[in-house]
């Protein structure tokens, strides 16, 4: 497609339970990001990869969250035995890689709700 | 770390009117952006600074990169209703790709 791609739009999980949400980056992109927007809040940075390798993780709020990239596409936040207080819209973005001359492109989230 | 202070927090203004939101931060970045995001979407590009003192428009928005590379401002002019939205900067320092962003301006805009 011609942007990034995120799945599910919506998931609702009980608490305790995994989940898994899926970032498809635009072709081409070999930096991707993951952000976490709370209710009526800004975006808080959680970890970003360059090609397959995340050179910055300090974002991730606990061990409960990882992530990886294969490929240098698809990239994949999977959060462990999940709290309510991880209930928050998690937006993906890609880039061209050059920092300073390709700004960052953002999906449409997924929502996570935690019951 | 680093934070950026974005303000106002919300504006409620008439169409027509002109608006200015800002940015400031105690920290120096190197690219100022500026996103909008709509209800159920991803925040989306408007304008991306990359020099101090750079001045770049986009249509009725304007934003300027402070001299001191430790603030920003977005202007609109002449708002129309589809301006309503989340406005957020952003900032990006060294080379990490890491964006940092401000908490955002909510505008509403009266028909």
């Amino acid at each position: 497609g011609a942007g990034v791609s995120q799945s599910p739009s919506n998931k609702v999980t009980e608490k305790g339970k995994d989940v898994e949400l899926r970032c498809d980056p635009i072709s081409g992109h070999t930096a991707l990001y993951w952000y976490r927007q709370s209710l009526g809040q800004g975006l808080e940075f959680l970890i970003y990869f360059q090609g397959n390798s995340a050179p910055d993780k300090s974002g991730l709020p606990s061990d409960r969250f990882s992530a990886e990239r294969t490929g240098g596409s698809v990239s994949t936040l999977t959060i462990q035995r999940t709290q309510q207080e991880d209930s928050a819209v998690y937006l993906c973005a890609s880039s061209l890689g050059d920092y300073h001359n390709s700004p960052l492109h953002f999906g449409n989230g997924t929502r996570l709700t935690v019951t | 770390g680093q934070q950026l202070n974005q303000s106002p927090q919300s504006m409620f203004i008439q169409e027509g009117e002109d608006v200015s939101m800002n940015c400031t931060s105690s920290s120096i970045f190197n690219t100022w952006l500026w996103y909008k995001q709509d209800p159920g979407e991803g925040p989306v590009l408007l304008i991306a600074l990359y020099k101090a003192g750079e001045l770049t428009s986009n249509g009725r928005l304007t934003a300027q990169f402070g001299i001191t590379r430790k603030d920003s401002f977005l202007n609109i002019s002449a708002s129309i209703p589809s301006d309503v939205g989340i406005y957020f900067c952003a900032g990006l320092s060294g080379n990490t790709g890491k964006l940092i962003f401000g908490q955002g301006t909510t505008l509403q805009v009266k028909p």
